[in-house]
């Protein structure tokens, strides 16, 4: 069974550009889970989405980062404008579960590591 | 999250038992143990969950204690692929539950 997707694996920008990372979830789940991972903070949620609906944005840094999931199979972390501070590395991933505590665990991909410049 | 507590790091020998322990006093009584692990540049992955008994699957085995204040994910015969770090979480069953991971127990596998 193929995994969560995740591209581009690097993405090297200058600040001031859009950056837009991409995220396919497994088939059949209907939970869907981004994640930034740094040093200084490590893995920490930025939102999640159920059923392809925002349920809680409240990591999200500011106003520069939007997510959106315009259906089962595909979704967008996209910052605008970029600056050096958002490199890190971002994950994506998914579950059954309508919850993060129903019982299901969440899937992870590869992530996709972003320096901005 | 009920809080958890983990050393920060431990090693064990190739071939042995690898047991990792993990403290979660104020668990309550509906929220599972969920373990996950991150090998250097990969997303973490998920290894095994438990609510009140002991589980155990492919990866590894979960035991709970009794009063489920803490437990042991052992890693019955470790490899060097299973140097990676290790977290313990404990997502509390309220509204808008989040996985949180902490710095977790980086385990060493040594040859």
């Amino acid at each position: 069974d193929a995994g969560v997707i995740q591209s581009p694996r690097h993405e090297v920008t200058e600040m001031g550009q859009e950056v837009t990372l991409r995220c396919k979830p497994i088939s059949g789940h209907n939970s869907l889970f981004w994640y930034r991972q740094t040093m200084m903070r490590g893995l920490e949620l930025l939102i999640y989405f159920n059923n392809n609906v925002p349920i809680d944005d409240s990591g999200m840094p500011e106003d520069r980062f939007s997510a959106k999931m315009p259906n089962a199979s595909f979704s967008t972390l996209k910052i605008q404008p970029s600056e050096p501070r958002d490199s890190a590395v971002y994950f994506c991933a998914s579950s059954r579960g309508e919850r993060v505590y129903s019982n299901q665990p969440q899937h992870f991909g590869d992530g996709t590591r972003l320096s901005i410049l | 999250d009920a809080k958890t507590t983990q050393p920060t790091s431990m090693d064990c020998a190739e071939g042995r038992a690898a047991n990792l322990p993990c403290n979660h006093s104020t668990i309550s009584g509906n929220e599972y143990v969920y373990w996950y692990r991150q090998i250097h540049s990969q997303g973490p992955q998920y290894i095994i969950h438990g609510l009140k008994n002991n589980e155990t699957n492919e990866m590894a085995s979960l035991i709970i204690t009794e009063d489920r204040k803490s437990s042991t994910l052992i890693l019955p015969h470790a490899t060097l692929r299973d140097t990676a770090v290790y977290y313990c979480i404990v997502p509390y069953t309220g509204a808008n539950s989040k996985l949180t991971f902490g710095k977790g127990i980086t385990l060493s596998v040594r040859p």
